[in-house]
């Protein structure tokens, strides 16, 4: 069966460091990848997403991901958090035609002022 | 602003007692999910409907139904809630079935079961 891990389930730093948050699937075939935020809140919203094309994506707030085929994984970045990015973040799978998206766990993530 | 909307946004229902969350959208997607999270887990997909076309997961409770009357409106009914079906339901919209497609959220309902 598909799956989704997320290695950190809580991550803490401090304004102006930067972020990487790993993401790491299990299928073999054509995957779309997304990662999606949640603000303390509201509701689940896009972040980016990934189809095909060059695997370095960028989204929105300064966020990036890489896609690295040979890993299986999808790595969220940003060069430097601010408090407001404090959230949690989900990555997310969608491998199948009927568009059934699988999620990780989720990653809090805390930024201190 | 075209959107997801969910209510109630908490529903505290007694434990057996029939609920009924509710969902509309503004942005006239084909496709409505109904998901389900609880606590500290990922969101599962419980079911979707790709306009009239109902599409249950193999894993979901038959305690679980789903309507959808029309375009706009989605509802999660739970016959017979347990303590175990204390989550935060989320529905979503799509505008196709495809992979491809972008999925739109509301921002939960946190049913109590007591």
């Amino acid at each position: 069966a598909q799956s989704v891990s997320q290695h950190n389930h809580h991550v803490i730093l401090s304004e102006a460091a930067s972020l990487e948050l790993g993401c790491n699937y299990s299928y073999g075939g054509t995957v779309n990848l997304f990662w999606y935020v949640q603000y303390p809140g509201q509701h689940l919203q896009l972040l980016l997403k990934y189809f095909s094309g060059d695997p370095l994506v960028k989204g929105i707030k300064g966020f990036e991901a890489e896609f690295i085929k040979s890993k299986f994984s999808f790595n969220l970045r940003k060069p430097s958090v601010q408090w407001s990015d404090t959230a949690e973040y989900f990555c997310a799978v969608n491998a199948e035609q009927g568009g059934k998206l699988i999620f990780g766990q989720g990653t809090e993530l805390s930024v201190k002022p | 602003d075209a959107m997801v909307i969910q209510n109630p946004r908490y529903q505290v229902t007694q434990f057996g007692k029939p609920v009924t969350l509710s969902c509309s959208q503004t942005l006239n997607h084909n496709v409505m999910y109904w998901y389900q999270q609880k606590s500290s887990q990922a969101p599962k997909l419980l079911f979707h409907y790709y306009d009239k076309d109902f599409n249950n997961e193999a894993d979901t409770p038959d305690n679980f139904q789903s309507r959808r009357p029309n375009t706009s409106f989605c509802f999660l009914d739970i016959r017979s809630p347990g303590l175990g079906d204390a989550a935060m339901y989320l529905c979503a919209t799509s505008r196709g079935q495809g992979s491809y497609n972008e999925q739109f959220f509301g921002p939960g309902t946190r049913l109590t079961v007591l």
